[in-house]
């Protein structure tokens, strides 16, 4: 079936440094990648999402690159803060037709220290 | 995101019992998701609902079950519940293209 696989699973940084997350995905039918952001004890919600129609999406510190032919996508964030400190979870959406299901990646723990 | 609300948020039980879990929303949105979360396995699907009469079978099914009472509420009931079951469950909708998932505030689930 479609799996996503996402690392690295922990991933510790200095404050002020980068961090990427990358994921690969198996369906190549897949065309939607959300990025989730999940603080300790709340629920996961969206911080990121790109489509397939496009390589690379911004918002400020945080971006997504998206490579198609290689089936995977990576979530960067730049000069990282302590409130940056969470799980991270990718997600590609279900190529088999308009189900709206997304396969989940196994989360990334980030912590950034100040 | 209020517009998702699950009940109870925590509870405890024990093996054999009959639970259920309630998740309603407000977004109007037609799809709605029931996930658990293990440390380390990420988010699992165990059941979607296009609408009131459509309901699927996601990755994890077994053992549990599910009720779409109407659009804006979506109920998943553990039959009889076994500590393996022990994990936190989250309810998520979704709209239109391209899907975007809204997740619950989540139920923490303990069966002893």
């Amino acid at each position: 079936g479609e799996n996503v696989e996402q690392h690295p699973s922990t991933l510790s940084v200095q404050e002020g440094d980068s961090a990427v997350i990358k994921c690969t995905y198996s369906d190549s039918a897949s065309n939607y990648f959300p990025w989730y952001k999940q603080e300790l004890g709340k629920r996961p919600q969206l911080i990121i999402d790109i489509r397939s129609n496009v390589g690379e999406k911004k918002d400020q510190r945080i971006a997504v690159t998206l490579n198609k032919t290689a089936k995977h996508f990576s979530l960067h964030i730049t000069e990282t803060q302590p409130e940056d400190s969470a799980v991270y979870f990718c997600a590609a959406s279900d190529g088999s037709g308009n189900t709206g299901k997304l396969i989940f990646g196994q989360g990334t723990t980030l912590q950034v220290k100040p | 995101d209020a517009d998702v609300t699950q009940t109870p948020r925590n509870r405890i039980t024990k093996t054999g019992k009959r639970i259920m879990l309630e998740c309603s929303q407000t977004k109007g949105h037609d799809r709605m998701y029931w996930y658990r979360q293990d440390p380390g396995l990420g988010l699992r699907l165990i059941y979607y609902s296009f609408d009131v009469k459509d309901i699927n079978k996601g990755e994890i099914s077994d053992g549990y079950s599910v009720s779409r009472q109407a659009q804006a509420k979506f109920s998943l009931s553990l039959e009889s519940a076994i500590p393996n079951q022990t994990a936190l469950y989250f309810c998520a909708t979704s709209g239109q293209v391209p899907y975007t998932q809204y997740f619950g505030p989540g139920t923490r689930l303990t069966v002893l």
